[in-house]
């Protein structure tokens, strides 16, 4: 089946510094992925949407030179969190659309990365 | 827009107890409508998903059907376990490439024996 490995899956950083998430699409060619958020006991917040070779969509309120994406190949895509501050401390999630279910438009979700900011 | 409307959680219940929990959309055109599940301190796994109204969805004893009609997407157990608690995700799909799913706020379902 469809796999999206995310790594790091936890990630503790100092304030001010930067940390990048990467997604691989393992078994699938992922020419779009999504980049969620999630705080404690809410649900997915849609930060961005990332295309391969393009330039990725940000929703409203997400600050782009903030949070930067970049797909360069139809199998990675990577999130920065630069000049992280304890409110960046959050559950980031990845998710590729296509795989085995790409037909009936099912998803593939990364395991996550818990990031803490000190 | 297109949005997803699930019940409030926690849903507190005894192990074997059925289990509902409800899900609601407002979608324009014809959505894919799914359940996630993510258990402590892990990722979502894809429970169950039904593609067109009618579609009954099913994996692990769990049981949601895609009701046009209702705007619904009830996720059903007819005898839960401890190990089903979680929290539970309905989402949708508008079907467009490109799109990224609409997930509902989420219900945590905690099952004690």
């Amino acid at each position: 089946g469809a796999v999206v490995s995310q790594h790091p899956s936890r990630v503790i950083c100092k304030s001010g510094t930067s940390v990048k998430i990467e997604c691989r699409s393992l078994d699938f060619q992922a020419t779009t992925m999504f980049w969620y958020r999630q705080f404690p006991k809410q649900s997915l917040m849609l930060m961005a949407t990332s295309n391969e070779g393009s330039k990725a969509t940000y929703e409203q309120g997400v600050e782009k030179d903030k949070f930067l994406i970049n797909h360069a190949s139809l199998t990675l895509s990577t999130l920065t969190v630069t000049s992280a501050h304890p409110e960046d401390s959050s559950f980031y999630i990845c998710s590729a659309p296509g795989g085995a279910g790409q037909l009936n438009y099912g998803y593939t979700f990364g395991s996550g990365t818990r990031l803490t900011v000190v | 827009g297109d949005s997803v409307t699930q019940m409030e959680g926690p849903v507190t219940l005894s192990e074997e107890a059925f289990l509902t929990i409800n899900c609601t959309y407002t979608a324009t055109g014809y959505p894919s409508l799914f359940w996630y599940v993510q258990y402590p301190g892990e990722g979502l796994q894809l429970l169950l998903k039904a593609t067109k109204a009618d579609d009954k969805g099913s994996n692990k004893g769990f049981e949601a059907t895609y009701r046009k009609e209702t705007t619904s997407f009830h996720l059903e157990k007819g005898s839960v376990q401890v190990s089903d608690s979680a929290v539970y995700f309905c989402a949708l799909s508008a079907n467009q490439a490109g799109t990224a799913l609409i997930f509902g706020k989420g219900t945590t379902l905690s099952v004690s024996s």
